[in-house]
């Protein structure tokens, strides 16, 4: 597509309930990222993907939250008991690849899909 | 690790006040570095980057950013600001060499008062 797809857009939820988020980077990017935007706490590194692997989930921050990527494209973010906390404006980004540096590094953000844990 | 830290976290301007945005990184290597944009309501989007050659740079809407590697510092500056440069920017760098995630800063928030 011409930009990167995230669905849905906004997402409200019971506390405990499981979420799955969706990300449709550009197509042939290679490098796959997810963030976490929540008010105050600035942009959240949560994990990065090259291709199907996620070399980095460094910043996935409890067993509760998981993510794939499948024929090295879509990618799903999943949040298992959501809580509270988990509220948040949940990005993604996608670049041409995470290697070698340069402009291939742009990162190219979707809309987001904003998540609300009542 | 590589770490960035942007000094200011909300800045209030009237228009055609000239800003600068502070962004210092730590990281010993060779880096390239980014400013994005939020403005309300839409994606974030790439303002300008450096990869390497001539230490300013110039971006989109009339911005412009110096790279002192001396300083580990890649501050935004702008002459004169409009009301619709109102957004959250945020700083990011990562090193050139083989993969490295991109880290960012936590965002200053811009508002112009008209």
């Amino acid at each position: 597509g011409a930009g990167v797809s995230q669905s849905p857009s906004n997402k409200v939820t019971e506390k405990g309930k499981d979420v799955e988020l969706r990300c449709d980077p550009i197509s042939g990017h290679t490098a796959l990222y997810w963030y976490r935007q929540s008010l105050g706490q600035g942009l959240e590194f949560l994990i990065y993907f090259q291709g199907n692997s996620a070399p980095d989930k460094s910043g996935l921050p409890s067993d509760r939250f998981s993510a794939e990527r499948t024929g090295g494209s879509v990618s799903t973010l999943t949040i298992q008991r959501t809580q509270q906390e988990d509220s948040a404006v949940y990005l993604c980004a996608s670049s041409l690849t995470g290697l070698a540096g340069g402009a291939k590094n742009i990162q190219y953000f979707g809309a987001g899909t904003r998540l609300s844990v009542l | 690790a590589q770490s960035v830290s942007q000094h200011n976290h909300h800045v209030i301007l009237s228009e055609a006040a000239s800003l600068e945005l502070g962004c210092n990184y730590s990281y010993g290597g060779t880096v390239n570095l980014f400013w994005y944009v939020q403005y309300p309501g839409q994606h974030l989007q790439l303002l300008l980057k450096y990869f390497s050659g001539d230490p300013l740079v110039k971006g989109i809407k009339g911005f412009e950013a110096e790279f002192i590697k001396s300083k580990f510092s890649f501050n935004l500056r702008k002459p004169s600001v409009q009301w619709s440069d109102t957004a959250e920017y945020f700083c990011a760098v990562v090193n050139s060499g083989g993969y490295q995630k991109v880290t960012f800063g936590t965002g200053t928030k811009l508002q112009v008062i008209p």
